[in-house]
């Protein structure tokens, strides 16, 4: 593993499903992020770790659910997906909250 | 509110010189990132500003004028590779991401 890996990268889903997204990084960074990105709109934060047993929420948080174990992993759950959760998800790591980020290959989510 | 304003969308030549513009409102400014999306794409690292003036890196530079919440990505020599669309950000007073919708830069012939 080099970077941040996501899976799945594509899925298809009926409404009232439970999904998680995975996401691993293999830097050692410190902070995590999830974030939707829709067409026209900039990226928007899901969830956020700033270290390993610390999570908060971003500007979108309804609906997901996030858990950070350890510093490798970083899965986000939606619980009971809606049609307008039908996104491309990415995930991010950054050293500490002031660096650049590494962005995850996205998942593109659909739910019908 | 806090918001980031890019164009939409511009169009330019091949190895012709573009200037696409962020200028920004957030609370507090803890530095600025210009990040490249190709479509289908993870975004990627370009560029990071936190203090005044230019930064240049090969065919990329990247301005910034904190007194006037406005910074600028200059690309040079454009190559069809460079179409894409850039996105600009700003870390605010809580160390959070502020995203532009991002700019889709054509480059014709």
């Amino acid at each position: 593993i080099a970077g941040i890996t996501q899976a799945p990268t594509s899925q298809i889903l009926a409404a009232g499903r439970r999904m998680t997204l995975r996401c691993t990084q293999d830097m050692r960074h410190n902070a995590m992020y999830w974030y939707r990105q829709d067409l026209g709109l900039g990226l928007r934060l899901i969830h956020y770790s700033n270290t390993a047993g610390t999570t908060g929420k971003g500007e979108v948080p309804d609906g997901y659910s996030v858990s950070r174990a350890n510093t490798d992993d970083f899965p986000l759950t939606l619980a009971s997906a809606v049609p307008s959760q039908t996104s491309v998800y990415f995930c991010a790591s950054s050293q500490d909250n002031t660096g650049e980020l590494f962005f995850g290959e996205g998942s593109r989510l659909t739910v019908l | 509110g806090q918001n980031i304003d890019q164009p939409t969308e511009m169009t330019a030549t091949e190895g012709a010189i573009v200037q696409i513009n962020c200028t920004y409102q957030t609370s507090g400014f803890n530095g600025l990132f210009w990040y490249q999306q190709h479509a289908g794409e993870a975004p990627t690292f370009l560029s990071y500003n936190v203090l005044d003036g230019l930064e240049e890196k090969g065919r990329f530079s990247s301005f910034l004028s904190r007194s006037k919440g406005y910074s600028y990505l200059l690309l040079k020599e454009l190559q069809m590779k460079d179409s894409a669309s850039y996105l600009c950000a700003v870390r605010d007073s809580n160390y959070q991401l502020i995203w532009g919708a991002g700019t889709k830069l054509i480059i014709k012939p």
